[in-house]
């Protein structure tokens, strides 16, 4: 069993739909962390939950909702997206969330398409 | 100003021979920490190789060592002995003492082993 571990691995949905993307960490770290990878860019940091609360808010727009229950999962919730949203999103984890040494530990990530 | 710099978009190195990532990075800060991922094509972030600004010997692991030159701000991965699973993206990435900042990664570099 993994570290971090995303559900579903790819999605692809239409731009009325709502889903969820569902991540679990089982390394007992303190810090969960949504990325976005779109081509050609660098990774973008969307949300940071530190022991369950939010921390980051990197003026992701209002359609992709965190949602932190406990240190352990975190999801995010889709709602009306656009094309451009299309992208590999990564979800992490850190045993920390100050320090300069905090590792970050990724899942496999959901790639999502929206049609 | 990008934060870090990998201006390799791809690399071609031949098996068992040594290959060298480049990576410069940008901050005012004294205490920060530089990482290298490893992305293959199922997409999880693989962690490599950490060091920090205060480290006076460049980190090894294994077959990777980081070649730390901090006057240059220059941080680049080295992988001894290429091995065809080492085909993957790699970036680099940096964490900054100051604010709540976690990683902030490259653009990647793009690195084909040829046997």
């Amino acid at each position: 069993e993994t570290g971090v571990t995303q559900t579903p691995r790819h999605l692809v949905m239409g731009m009325t739909n709502k889903k969820s993307l569902k991540c679990e960490q089982h390394l007992g770290h303190n810090a969960m962390y949504w990325y976005k990878q779109s081509a050609k860019k660098p990774l973008e940091l969307m949300f940071v939950y530190s022991l369950e609360e939010r921390v980051e808010n990197n003026s992701v727009p209002s359609r992709f909702s965190p949602e932190c229950p406990n240190s352990s999962h975190l999801f995010l919730h889709l709602h009306t997206l656009q094309p451009e949203d299309s992208a590999l999103y990564l979800c992490a984890s850190s045993q920390g969330f100050q320090g300069t040494n905090e590792k970050l530990f990724f899942g496999s990530g959901t790639q999502l398409s929206v049609l | 100003a990008q934060k870090i710099t990998q201006t390799q978009p791809g690399m071609f190195v031949q098996e068992k021979e040594a290959v060298t990532l480049d990576c410069t990075y940008d901050t005012s800060d004294q205490s920060y920490g530089l990482f290298w991922y490893k992305q293959p094509s199922s997409g999880e972030m693989i962690f490599l190789i950490y060091q920090g600004s205060y480290d006076e010997q460049n980190a090894t692991e294994g077959r990777y060592s980081l070649n730390f030159q901090k006057a240059r701000k220059s941080a680049n991965l080295v992988i001894s002995a290429s091995q065809l699973g080492d085909s993957a993206m790699y970036f680099c990435a940096m964490r900054e003492a100051s604010g709540n900042t976690p990683l902030v990664f490259g653009k990647g570099t793009r690195l084909s082993v040829i046997a």
